[in-house]
């Protein structure tokens, strides 16, 4: 079964660009059955959901964040990526990965604190 | 605009059932939702897949005590014989073809 590992630096300073990626085990970051997702979760408050990159090359970004964020595939590494830029303190959160439309299976998770 | 609505709280004791709901905004009533898991200083964990006629897919060791059934734009979680694990946050949430993904704001469910 699939599995997710994100990984990424813990601490970015401002106006910086938050960079993450997400490690996919056990399947294809190829597989037509998967939109492959990034969402986040600030501390102490719900999910947000950032944006998908679909095998096909097909993209679904927030309204709120286009402006800043790209998801990327690298299929010889089998992984995904965020890059999130001009980031602020607003930006801190536990980001996540997850892979369907459904978001199953979800990654365990990283926190990226936004400060100098 | 696609959004869904959960009540903010809700709390049952242990041993008994609860049933929590996500309400789809307006015109979005057939959109299937997902309904998702998030204990205490823990990630997320997916629940199950549920259609808008009710039919739903768990996933993989999810207890028979959680179900779900759909009326209309409200999709709905039920949670029987209530153990205090099960004390969390659910969060529903949906998607659609080339428009904005969504969550639900969450409930907080308490076991008394």
């Amino acid at each position: 079964q699939v599995q997710l590992q994100e990984s990424g630096p813990g601490l970015v300073k401002p106006s910086e660009t938050l960079s993450l990626t997400c490690s996919v085990s056990g399947g294809s970051v190829s597989s037509s059955s998967y939109y492959w997702s990034w969402i986040r979760q600030p501390p102490g408050k719900g999910l947000e959901w950032i944006g998908y990159i679909y095998y096909s090359g097909s993209i679904n970004y927030n309204p709120s964040l286009k402006s800043r964020v790209t998801i990327s595939v690298d299929t010889s590494k089998n992984q995904f990526s965020l890059n999130l830029t001009s980031v602020t303190a607003a930006d801190t959160a536990v980001y996540y990965c997850a892979g369907g439309q459904s978001l199953n299976p979800w990654g365990q998770g990283t926190l990226v604190t936004v400060s100098s | 605009q696609l959004v869904l609505t959960q009540s903010p709280s809700a709390s049952a004791s242990l041993g008994a059932s609860v049933k929590l709901t996500c309400t789809l905004s307006s015109g979005h009533s057939s959109y299937a939702i997902a309904w998702h898991q998030q204990q205490p200083e823990k990630g997320p964990r997916y629940l199950m897949r549920l259609n808008s006629d009710g039919s739903h897919s768990k996933g993989d060791g999810i207890p028979d005590r959680f179900s779900g059934s759909s009326s209309g734009a409200e999709r709905y979680l039920t949670i029987s014989s209530l153990q205090s694990e099960d004390e969390a946050d659910y969060y529903c949430q949906t998607w659609g073809t080339g428009i904005p993904w969504v969550f639900g704001g969450g409930t907080k469910l308490t076991v008394l």
